[in-house]
């Protein structure tokens, strides 16, 4: 148990789907993160929210749309997805001002298909 | 070039062996050092979290930063088949609140 918890633990949608992947966090932090992880490649930071607010966006496609309403809770909203978008999606949470260690939840496997 | 390189693997050992695991970094302004382990189909864990040069010890785990060569090692003792994983090694620079990581090296620990 990471303090982290991310649901669903897998997901399959079809690319006219609207779905959301939700994380929660009991640590008390007040940072949280979207990375993608695929095969063979390096995680990739999507977004990170500092204190509710959006500080951070790596050139995400807009099909991907994260949601922050309170410092436990960030979901990542998922529609008209492409099959590339297929990965495992993480979530985690640090404390903002000293954000060093973070934190991973187990990870929501998505496939597009 | 990838702000942290990290030789895939796999990387096969025997049971009791010391594992030497390495990243290389570009940036010159990481000050903060991280290695996760990552299991199959789990989220990464963290194992060693290291501040600018040195070495830190935690049991059978040793982390190493040379900030002048912008190497970073992770070197395991008595090496077990449970450590059997993949190891990612990250780095994060003051201006910025999260990590850049390695692609990670998979270890394969044969009992």
């Amino acid at each position: 148990e990471t303090g982290v918890t991310q649901t669903p633990r897998h997901l399959v949608m079809g690319m006219t789907n609207k779905k959301s992947l939700k994380c929660e966090q009991h640590l008390g932090h007040n940072a949280m993160y979207w990375y993608k992880q695929s095969a063979k490649k390096p995680l990739e930071l999507m977004f990170v929210y500092s204190l509710e607010e959006r500080v951070e966006n790596n050139s995400v496609p807009s099909r991907f749309s994260p949601e922050c309403p309170n410092s436990s809770h960030l979901f990542l909203h998922l529609h008209t997805l492409q099959p590339e978008d297929s990965a495992l999606y993480l979530c985690a949470s640090s404390q903002a001002r000293t954000g060093n260690t973070i934190y991973f939840g187990e990870g929501s496997w998505l496939t597009v298909v | 070039q990838k702000e942290v390189e990290q030789d895939p693997g796999p990387l096969s050992v025997p049971e009791g062996a010391i594992v030497s695991l390495n990243c290389t970094y570009s940036n010159s302004a990481f000050q903060y050092f991280m290695w996760y382990r990552q299991y199959s189909r789990k989220g990464p864990e963290l194992l060693m979290y290291t501040y600018s040069s040195g070495n830190k010890e935690d049991g059978r785990f040793t982390a190493q930063v040379d900030k002048s060569s912008k190497y970073i090692s992770l070197f395991i003792r008595d090496s077990q088949p449970s450590d059997s994983a993949t190891y990612l090694c990250a780095s994060m620079d003051t201006g910025r609140r999260a990590l850049t990581f390695g692609s990670g090296t998979r270890l394969q620990v044969q009992p």
